[in-house]
């Protein structure tokens, strides 16, 4: 079955950088558009990025995170990263990765558990 | 960019009842609407997408309706499991991603 698992968070001073990964197996990884939210405690849900299919080559970001954060993805590792820098206190949040639908609408049928990210001096 | 609001904030309800959770888009959306239920300290689940169709192993007591700008997502009985907080997304007009604020259904 479907299974991705987050890495990489942890506690980061402001200013600092961080590089998420996302792991993803049980599906073919490189034909389906991937996402990445973020959740800050006690809050609700934030898209901050997606990337198209490994064949295509393009991405978006939420004007929270653009020229900050870096979405990419490796096919041969079947793995999904996002590059955070200049990172701020307000980036405190549980992070999440999340696999586009198959049908390529864009609602997301298959997340990880999360990894938080603390940035905190 | 489309605004989603979802009422109530927070929904008391006793196992066994039914709940009505209700979504609204700022601008049309047509059926380009999905549900998510999160559980405390758990990832979110997708439980309907295209306003009325269940996602894979969605139990039969999900449902959702509606189109254009208003929504709802109901749950005809609901179970110990049930008592989670739920987000609307729409999907017709991205980026960005637009989710609701969330409505928290809680034990009575």
């Amino acid at each position: 079955q479907v299974q991705l698992v987050e890495s990489g968070g942890g506690l980061v001073k402001p200013g600092g950088s961080l590089r998420l990964s996302c792991a993803a197996s049980g599906f073919t990884f490189s034909d389906f558009y991937m996402s990445w939210f973020r959740q800050a405690p006690g809050k609700g849900l934030e898209w901050i990025s997606y990337i198209s299919s490994s064949d295509l080559s393009y991405s978006n970001y939420a004007d929270s995170v653009k020229g900050r954060f870096t979405i990419s993805r490796d096919s041969t590792q079947k793995s999904l990263y996002l590059q955070m820098n200049s990172l701020r206190h307000e980036d405190t949040a549980v992070y999440y990765c999340a696999t586009v639908s198959a049908d390529g609408a864009f609602y997301f049928d298959n997340w990880g558990q999360g990894t938080l990210v603390t940035v905190s001096s | 960019e489309i605004v989603m609001t979802q009422s109530p904030a927070t929904l008391s309800v006793s196992p066994g009842e039914r709940a009505t959770l209700s979504c609204r888009a700022s601008q049309s959306v047509g059926v380009n609407l999905a549900w998510y239920q999160q559980a405390p300290g758990q990832a979110p689940r997708l439980l309907i997408y295209r306003a009325s169709a269940r996602a894979t192993g969605i139990p039969s007591r999900f449902s959702g309706s509606g189109s254009g700008t208003e929504f709802t997502l109901t749950i005809s009985s609901l179970q110990s499991e049930d008592f989670a907080v739920y987000y609307c997304q729409q999907y017709n007009n991205w980026p960005p991603v637009a989710f609701g604020g969330g409505t928290k259904v809680e034990i009575k």
